[in-house]
């Protein structure tokens, strides 16, 4: 029964290139969001997706970033002409449908961006 | 006023004690409560919820909540080293039902059980 997974692990990226990470929800889970977490900081809320729609983005930065839950295939955290600022660790957690304010989520490995 | 505020600690108890984690929320309609725990350079894990007020017990953990006071606490007995880590206060604020939410986290407690 795998958990939540992302990847890659680990992205190194040089200022001004793009960055795309991967996540998969749990199994019967079908929604989605995406936390950043900064050296030293606490974990942000960053955007909610359930599959081809975003729910609540809220807490995306208003240019270079973007994500999406397509019908098939994994949901994608996308950060295009990086800068060092984006430098953090990604999660991303997943919850199973139709439980409202119940929704546990559960969080996966992360992946560390590391912008040169 | 941060939304939800934890005392960042370190937390430094003796192996055995009872630890004790405070969360205090701002938004009245927060309706759900999560903590979870982070080890360093990992990500973090749920281990326990609270909806309603009162206590909430599971193995060494106890979770408490006091809507009125807009208080949750996290009690771990008996800690232990492999306690050791930062504990995050999460808070949902769902305003529309079956449609998830994103969860408000306070910025963690470090807690520390010493051998």
């Amino acid at each position: 029964n795998a958990g939540v997974m992302q990847n890659p692990r680990h992205l190194v990226r040089r200022r001004g290139q793009e960055a795309r990470l991967r996540c998969s929800p749990m199994k019967g889970h079908s929604h989605v969001y995406w936390y950043r977490q900064l050296p030293e900081e606490g974990l942000k809320f960053m955007v909610y997706l359930q599959k081809e729609n975003i729910i609540d983005e809220s807490g995306m930065p208003k240019e270079r970033f973007s994500a999406e839950f397509p019908k098939e295939g994994p949901s994608i955290l996308r950060i295009q002409q990086v800068v060092r600022g984006d430098s953090a660790a990604y999660f991303c957690a997943s919850s199973p449908p139709d439980k409202g304010v119940y929704n546990e989520q559960f969080f996966g490995p992360g992946t560390r961006l590391t912008v040169l | 006023q941060k939304e939800v505020e934890q005392n960042s600690g370190p937390l430094s108890v003796p192996e055995g004690a009872i630890a004790s984690l405070n969360c205090t929320y701002s938004d009245r309609g927060s309706q759900s409560f999560f903590w979870y725990r982070q080890y360093s350079g990992k990500s973090p894990e749920l281990i326990m919820s609270i909806y309603s007020n009162g206590d909430k017990e599971d193995g060494r953990f106890t979770a408490q909540l006091n809507k009125a006071s807009q208080y949750v606490s996290l009690l771990i007995r008996d800690s232990q080293p492999s306690d050791s880590a930062t504990y995050l206060c999460a808070v949902n604020r769902l305003r529309i039902y079956n449609q998830g939410g994103k969860l408000i986290f306070g910025q963690g407690t470090e807690l520390s059980v010493k051998p």
